[in-house]
């Protein structure tokens, strides 16, 4: 167990819905990382908040969009989804930027 | 922004055999190179890594070398078992700019 906390394990949802994936970082990391695993395929970078406060961005669709609360808890918001958007969502921490990233165990999204 | 190469994208070794994947970076500022080993199904877990002020660093049969100059790295792995079989990333990168490679799937034959 990595520390670090992902809800829900599993979402089944349709098309042009919108979902919400939470992540609880290990206690004492300030930094937060969203990835999204497709099928078969390595992991993309969406986007890191680091205290609060966005600090990288990467694929991130505009349909996307996350926040880290002062709890230092993150919420990834996918809208309008579509099919393509079916994958496994992984949220990881650290203690600082750039330092050893803890995954969590992943939310898998099934949109149909 | 930095950009990371991974080869090879498949390796099949025979059980008790070394495994080798290389790892390319673009930029120079990236002083932290960690490696990354995700089993089927489960969650990416870091097996090893190395900073940029380290040439190599070995864990028993995991190894990882780093050539600043050349900027590339390597994880080698010894005596690899059926349980090695996974995809391994690489990464680099300093401070909120981190990148990972597209992975490599290794599979051990018994």
């Amino acid at each position: 167990d990595s520390g670090v906390t992902q809800t829900p394990k599993h979402l089944i949802t349709a098309t042009g819905q919108r979902v919400t994936l939470r992540c609880s970082p290990r206690s004492g990391d300030l930094s937060v990382y969203w990835y999204q695993q497709s099928l078969d395929q390595g992991l993309q970078f969406l986007i890191q908040y680091y205290n609060g406060e966005e600090r990288a961005k990467g694929n991130i669709l505009e349909r996307f969009s996350a926040q880290q609360f002062p709890d230092l808890h993150s919420e990834l918001n996918l809208s309008s989804l579509e099919l393509g958007d079916s994958a496994l969502y992984f949220c990881a921490s650290s203690v600082l930027q750039g330092g050893i990233q803890y995954f969590g165990a992943g939310t898998r999204l099934s949109v149909l | 922004g930095e950009n990371v190469e991974q080869h090879p994208s498949t390796l099949s070794v025979q059980e008790g055999d070394s495994a080798v994947i290389k790892c390319t970076y673009s930029d120079s500022a990236s002083n932290y190179f960690p490696w990354y080993k995700q089993e089927l199904g489960k969650r990416p877990q870091l097996i090893i890594d190395i900073r940029s002020n380290v040439g190599e660093k070995k864990d028993q049969r995991i190894a990882v070398t780093l050539n600043k100059t050349a900027k590339h790295f390597s994880l080698h792995i010894t005596e690899t078992q059926p349980e090695d079989s996974a995809v391994y990333f690489c990464a680099a990168g300093y401070g909120q700019n981190f990148v990972f490679g597209p992975g490599t799937r290794l599979s051990v034959l018994p």
